[in-house]
């Protein structure tokens, strides 16, 4: 089965303490994404990365930090200086088709400060 | 002013009625548009997507694109409990643009 793998499905975290949240693909897509979700925010663009090796900021990168070692791998870091990150974290890959590109999502991950 | 509007909900509607869903934008380079239904504490699954303007029909589900309004919707027929979920409309310029995504519609189907 192709698809977005997210683990855990729950995460807790202490204060102070980094955690990482893991993303796999088995789409052959180059483009990930990670999203934080909150409620009444919508999707909010945390990085992303489009080729191997290569990842942007995107518009809430503060505290978060990624790596793409591996076309099939995005993993999130949050770190202690990510002050408020209860939230539910979603991986997305993208592919172009019909003239735009579709991001297919995973079932994300809940995080939650103890 | 955000990018893409939508009304966050809840909708509240019986089980065989319409339903219509929508959004407004404001950037008149978008020109691909999606729908995405979220179930709660799940990740959004891709219902639609259309490039520019038109009608697209799948099952009982039909996108609709209106340009020159910069309105888009996503009817419903025939809807079902199982319809039940947060549905999020997003859209780009095409290609690789960055896609943005409205803050999702609660729908509820009753019984």
């Amino acid at each position: 089965d192709g698809g977005i793998t997210q683990s855990p499905k729950y995460l807790f975290r202490k204060e102070g303490q980094n955690v990482t949240l893991s993303c796999e693909q088995n789409l052959n897509h180059d483009a990930m994404y990670w999203y934080r979700q909150d409620p009444g925010q919508g999707l909010r663009l945390i990085y992303y990365s489009q080729i191997v090796n290569d990842f942007q900021k995107g518009d809430i990168a503060e505290g978060y930090s990624v790596s793409r070692e591996k076309k099939e791998s995005f993993p999130l870091t949050v770190t202690s200086a990510q002050k408020n990150p209860t939230a539910f974290y979603l991986c997305a890959s993208s592919a172009v088709t019909g003239g735009g590109e579709t991001q297919y999502f995973g079932p994300g991950t809940r995080l939650l400060v103890l | 002013q955000k990018e893409v509007e939508q009304d966050p909900g809840p909708l509240s509607v019986p089980e065989g009625a319409i339903v219509s869903l929508n959004c407004t934008y404001s950037n008149s380079a978008f020109q691909y548009f999606m729908w995405y239904r979220q179930y709660s504490r799940k990740g959004p699954e891709l219902l639609m997507y259309t490039y520019s303007s038109g009608n697209k029909e799948d099952g009982r589900f039909t996108a609709q694109v209106d340009k020159s309004s910069k309105y888009i919707s996503l009817f419903i027929r025939d809807s079902q409990p199982s319809d039940s979920a947060t549905y999020l409309c997003a859209m780009s310029a095409g290609g690789y643009q960055k896609v943005t995504f409205g803050t999702g519609t609660k729908l509820q189907v009753i019984p």
